[in-house]
């Protein structure tokens, strides 16, 4: 299985501040026939479930703010809040969709400083 | 807008079979290019995926849970069904049914339902 592992566990940013999360695949998960990254990052807000922000490591999902942004390539990733809102307060999870059985980071908390 | 919706027991003796079922509404669920699957997330902690299946029938499972999961899908009646089998306590968790484009990024879920297993 690819190990996904997010940093850090949480952290609290100030509105209006960027905030960026860490993903490591313990592979690369970058697909060479088609030079795709094979990567999703999801936003879980407290009782309910968890929304896709990103897949293909950077490309966001319709109707997604463009102050959240995906960087990244092989077994290093990033996600970019760069101006954090009230609303962005939840646990984001990295997930690589490369091989069987898809797996998720760990997550991570953004909190308001 | 295509919506998902997990129903089923939300109490499950040990050793028991835990069965959900998700129905789809606002779309198609014989739609070429999407996986029907589930996710689930135990009380406080991460997402494990559990499998998920082609609208024709092929399946992939978690190999943690192979051994005890199935899922099925009758496009007729527009469900998919998860079984686990032999539940213990470390099977309580929120269940989530999702929907799959092709390039496994999952991009609708149901809203979840807590199942424990507990006497």
């Amino acid at each position: 299985d690819i190990v996904m592992t997010q940093s850090p566990d949480s952290l609290a940013v100030s509105l209006g501040e960027r905030a960026s999360i860490n993903c490591k695949s313990s592979q690369s998960i970058l697909y060479g026939s088609n030079n795709m990254n094979y990567l999703a990052w999801y936003q879980q807000k407290p009782g309910q479930p968890p929304k896709l922000l990103i897949y293909w490591a950077f490309t966001r999902e319709s109707g997604v703010p463009d102050r959240f942004s995906g960087s990244g390539s092989g077994t290093d990733f990033t996600l970019t809040i760069s101006s954090l809102q009230t609303e962005d307060v939840a646990v984001y999870y990295c997930q690589q969709y490369y091989s069987s059985p898809l797996t998720f980071g760990g997550g991570t908390k953004v909190e308001i400083k | 807008q295509l919506r998902l919706q997990e129903s089923g027991p939300g109490l499950v003796k040990p050793s028991k079979t835990l069965s959900l079922t998700c129905s789809v509404s606002g779309g198609s669920i014989l739609s070429n290019g999407y996986y029907w699957g589930w996710v689930r997330q135990p009380p406080g902690k991460g997402l494990e995926w559990i499998g998920n299946i082609y609208y024709f029938g092929s399946t992939n499972y978690n190999p943690s849970l192979k051994s005890r999961v199935s899922i099925s899908v009758d496009a007729l009646k527009k469900v998919f069904s998860l079984n686990l089998t032999s539940v213990t306590a470390a099977d309580t968790a929120v269940y989530y049914c999702t929907k799959s484009r092709r390039d496994g990024s999952l991009d609708s879920w149901g809203p979840g339902t807590l199942v424990i297993a507990s006497s």
